[in-house]
């Protein structure tokens, strides 16, 4: 069965931090990984990797896949509080641009 | 501005009725889906389009059905038979298959 793990589930940092999220998979029919925040409702979309070992990069954050030990981390540094977020990874499969989802980890940032 | 409403944001459902849960689009997009999202886990798909016209299931479909009559709207009803409702849902568009989906703001449906 496919499965997209994330881990930790849930973590509390302070303002200044660094902070590594991570995401592991177990899909057939791969073809991107995408990486969401979501606060109170609408998931948005943050980055897509369909290539290994390419790092993407918007200001404090940035991501990585890595398909050979099929797995992406997403850093984010010098943590503020409206970093607070639930994070949300997904694989998109080769055909149909079905999405499977992980659980989130929620991320909390303390002044 | 372009984007994804959804509406209503909060609905109350009676036992044994149906409710529809409206998901309209103005990027222009093809593809359009459903997901539900439950306290402390992630998005699972209910349904999906990627014209008008046509749809398929995705991984828990039972209890809901869809139709896609038009390009921007994709309602979902939950039926009576769907047992445990309460939820949060969400519904995305996409350009199409390999590209990023994006979301609406999402529609909290609970059991009276």
């Amino acid at each position: 069965e496919d499965k997209v793990v994330q881990s930790p589930l849930s973590l509390v940092v302070h303002e200044g931090d660094t902070v590594t999220l991570n995401c592991s998979y177990e899909v057939t029919n791969f073809r991107s990984l995408l990486w969401y925040k979501q606060e109170k409702k609408a998931p948005t979309f943050l980055f897509m990797l369909t290539s290994s070992g390419i790092e993407k990069k918007s200001g404090r954050l940035s991501s990585i896949l890595d398909k050979k030990e099929l797995f992406s981390i997403l850093n984010i540094t010098a943590t503020q509080t409206g970093d607070s977020a639930i994070y949300l990874c997904a694989v998109l499969y080769n055909q149909g641009g079905k999405l499977i989802f992980g659980q989130g980890t929620e991320l909390s940032v303390k002044p | 501005d372009g984007g994804i409403t959804q509406s209503p944001k909060y609905l109350f459902r009676k036992e044994g009725q149906n409710v529809t849960l409206s998901c309209e689009q103005n990027l222009n997009h093809d593809a359009m889906y459903w997901y539900r999202q439950d306290p402390g886990q992630g998005l699972r798909l209910i349904y999906y389009s990627q014209i008008v016209n046509d749809f398929q299931k995705g991984d828990i479909a039972e209890g809901y059905s869809v139709s896609r009559e038009k390009k921007e709207s994709f309602p979902l009803t939950v039926t009576s038979a769907q047992k445990n409702p309460t939820a949060f849902y969400l519904c995305a568009s996409s350009p199409g298959p390999v590209r990023p989906q994006h979301f609406g703001d999402g529609t909290r449906l609970s059991i009276l």
